[in-house]
């Protein structure tokens, strides 16, 4: 089955608008880590939350891991947050990094 | 500090063609590995290594191959360019592949015709 899913896989806002991205994940991930890969194509780790919650700035990001997903928040958004956003974590007892699909968000000025 | 030194950053080639894909990292990370991104599919593992002298496959290693002979170098190599290779192929280290301290290469764009 999938063991990294993501949700929605697009998402279109206005500057200043607030967003939720989600990461469900089967029993076999853990160590959930969030990235983002701009428009350019570069890839940048923003969170690693295997659980809890933690912010950085205008991005904050929770893990439920008995639930197995992981919410990530983008508040007053800015262009420069377009791109995709990866939610991966490694398969149980490996060095395996796993990526869900994406969901890719374009924030319009 | 350059961090993951990827090259070339695009190359085609003709089916059939062998090429190795170039990445080196200069923080003494342990843990390194490959990934291909294709359109609509995230990024997909195909080799990694946790040290010199250890590879392992990933996701999807076939019609590909790694050694590990140093810290700092970890290419791959095409042994038969096929079409179904043209993807962008990005390179990560880490000091472990399960936590955090990921960083990628800027990645590599081929294209197989």
């Amino acid at each position: 089955g999938i063991q990294v899913e993501q949700s929605p896989p697009d998402l279109i806002l206005q500057e200043g608008a607030n967003s939720t991205l989600r990461c469900n994940f089967s029993d076999s991930v853990n160590n959930l880590q969030w990235f983002h890969q701009n428009p350019w194509g570069q890839l940048i780790n923003l969170f690693y939350i295997p659980s809890g919650t933690k912010q950085n700035g205008r991005l904050s990001a929770t893990t439920v891991a008995t639930e197995r997903y992981s919410l990530l928040y983008i508040s007053s958004s800015q262009t420069t947050d377009s791109g995709v956003y990866f939610c991966a974590g490694p398969l149980e007892d490996t060095d395996k990094l796993i990526f869900g699909t994406g969901t890719r968000l374009q924030v319009f000025p | 500090n350059a961090g993951v030194t990827q090259t070339p950053k695009f190359q085609v080639l003709k089916t059939g063609q062998s090429m190795t894909l170039q990445c080196a990292q200069d923080m003494n990370h342990e843990y390194m590995s490959w990934y291909r991104q294709d359109p609509g599919m995230g990024l997909r593992l195909i080799h990694y290594s946790v040290g010199a002298g250890i590879t392992d496959q990933g996701e999807v290693p076939n019609g590909y191959n790694v050694s590990r002979s140093t810290t700092e170098d970890f290419p791959l190599r095409l042994l038969s360019a096929a079409p179904s290779q043209t993807s962008v192929y990005f390179c990560a280290s880490s000091p472990t592949g399960r936590n955090y301290g990921y960083t990628f290469g800027s990645g590599t764009r081929l294209t197989v015709v």
